[in-house]
């Protein structure tokens, strides 16, 4: 167990749809990063927040956002659903602001869009 | 071009056989490189991190990096099946997003 913590574990919604995913980092991480995962792209990263501020932007689609919350859970919303939004959605947290070599990720959100 | 490449297998090997798994990057500038774990409907889990060239070891775990290369191995001795999994290969310049390979499935037959 990482002490990463995701919910909901499954989310099955239609197209068009806006859902929202939750993540409660490690106790005193500051960093969550949110990644998606299917299976011809892999793991990609979508965005970091660092102790509630957007720290690093990766190939996060226009329809998605994210933030952190005081308490540090952070969140990450998905909007006008399409099928192709369907994979694993994986946080993943660390003690580090910049350095990204640790990183622990929580067991994952699997989004079905039909 | 992917920035870090990984063949995704599926790789077979028999209980006991020694497993190398291999992956590599185009970007100079990355200095830290990863391997993680995954089982099936898991989340990845960080097995060893190692800075620039050289090898670290943990347990039956060697990982090995090649600068001159571009090139990122991991080794597995006396693999058993509960090694079965995804195996991730990562690099990150320390300070930019972590990279990640797409996973080679490895399968440790009893």
């Amino acid at each position: 167990d990482s002490g990463v913590t995701q919910t909901p574990k499954h989310l099955i919604t239609a197209t068009g749809q806006r859902v929202t995913l939750r993540c409660s980092p490690r106790s005193g991480d500051l960093s969550v990063y949110w990644y998606q995962q299917s299976l011809d792209q892999g793991l990609q990263f979508l965005i970091q927040y660092y102790n509630g501020e957007e720290r690093a932007k990766g190939n996060i689609l226009e329809r998605f956002s994210a933030q952190q919350f005081p308490d540090l859970h952070s969140e990450l919303n998905l909007s006008s659903l399409e099928l192709g939004d369907s994979a694993l959605y994986f946080c993943a947290s660390s003690p580090l602001r910049d350095r990204k070599e640790t990183q622990y990720f929580g067991p994952g959100t699997r989004l079905l869009v039909l | 071009q992917k920035e870090v490449e990984q063949d995704p297998g599926p790789l077979s090997v028999p209980e006991g056989a020694i497993v190398s798994l291999n992956c590599t990057y185009s970007n100079s500038a990355f200095q830290y490189f990863m391997w993680y774990r995954q089982y099936s409907r898991k989340g990845p889990e960080l097995l060893m991190y190692t800075y620039s060239s050289g090898n670290k070891e943990d347990g039956r775990f060697t990982a090995q990096v090649d600068k001159s290369s571009k090139y990122i191995s991991l080794f597995i001795r006396d693999s058993q099946p509960s090694d079965s999994a995804t195996y991730l290969c990562a690099a990150s310049g320390g300070y930019q997003k972590v990279t990640f390979g797409i996973g080679t499935k490895l399968q440790v037959i009893p």
